[in-house]
């Protein structure tokens, strides 16, 4: 399995301010994609980060809000912009590398918002 | 539509207790069944996986037999160590889909 780095592990910001999280693998992989876990939840598909094109967001998330690079095969960002304490969560950076296949998981990012 | 239903917690045993989480989904076609384990402060593991019906994952102590006939996937642990305190999350994926849908997590608590 690949490695998955993410960084920050962890951030406290002021509302209304935004956050870059960074998610580097140490390989080339087919399918990167960004999930949030809110306090006591599960995980939530935010979107699915394309190589060279546009995120494929899920219901709910707008591409304003949770822009998300993915320059080459190995490397994507998420940022949460103007932030509020709703945002506060867990953000999760995955990997797939074919279509049945498990996925792999950064350590995620604990992001407070106050 | 695909959705995973897991035994809601938490979840509390003594040490050497045997440990049953109910996993039961829904999904169109064959999909594959995950167990992802969260230890506080991490990132979700990959615990086991079973592709087909009647395949049964085991890593670590832990097992759970893909079953068709019931759309179950119960993870199982004879006897449970305090290490194995975490949260535990169901999830499928079916084939032609990017990405992979979770149960809500079950916490576990293993007391000495």
């Amino acid at each position: 399995s690949a490695v998955i780095s993410q960084k920050p592990s962890r951030d406290i910001c002021q509302r209304g301010t935004s956050l870059t999280i960074q998610c580097q693998v140490d390989s080339q992989v087919t399918m990167m994609f960004w999930y949030r876990q809110q306090p006591g939840q599960s995980l939530t598909l935010i979107a699915t980060a394309n190589q060279g094109s546009e995120a494929t967001y899920e219901s709910g998330f707008v591409i304003d809000k949770f822009p998300i690079s993915r320059p080459n095969l190995t490397f994507s960002t998420l940022t949460v912009s103007n932030m509020s304490p709703e945002d506060s969560s867990i953000y999760l950076c995955s990997e797939r590398d074919g279509m049945n296949t498990e996925a792999f998981f950064g350590q995620g990012t604990r992001l407070t918002v106050v | 539509g695909n959705s995973v239903t897991q035994m809601e917690g938490p979840v509390t045993l003594s040490e050497e207790a045997f440990l049953t989480i109910n996993c039961t989904y829904t999904a169109t076609g064959y999909p594959s069944l995950f167990w992802y384990v969260q230890y506080p402060g991490e990132g979700l593991q990959l615990l086991l996986k079973a592709t087909k019906a009647d395949d049964k994952g085991s890593n670590k102590g832990f097992e759970a037999t893909y079953r068709k006939e019931t759309t179950s996937f119960h993870l199982e642990k004879g006897s449970v160590q305090v290490s194995d305190s975490a949260v535990y999350f169901c999830a499928l994926t079916r084939a032609g889909a990017n990405n992979l849908f979770f149960g809500t997590g079950t916490r576990l608590t293993v007391i000495p």
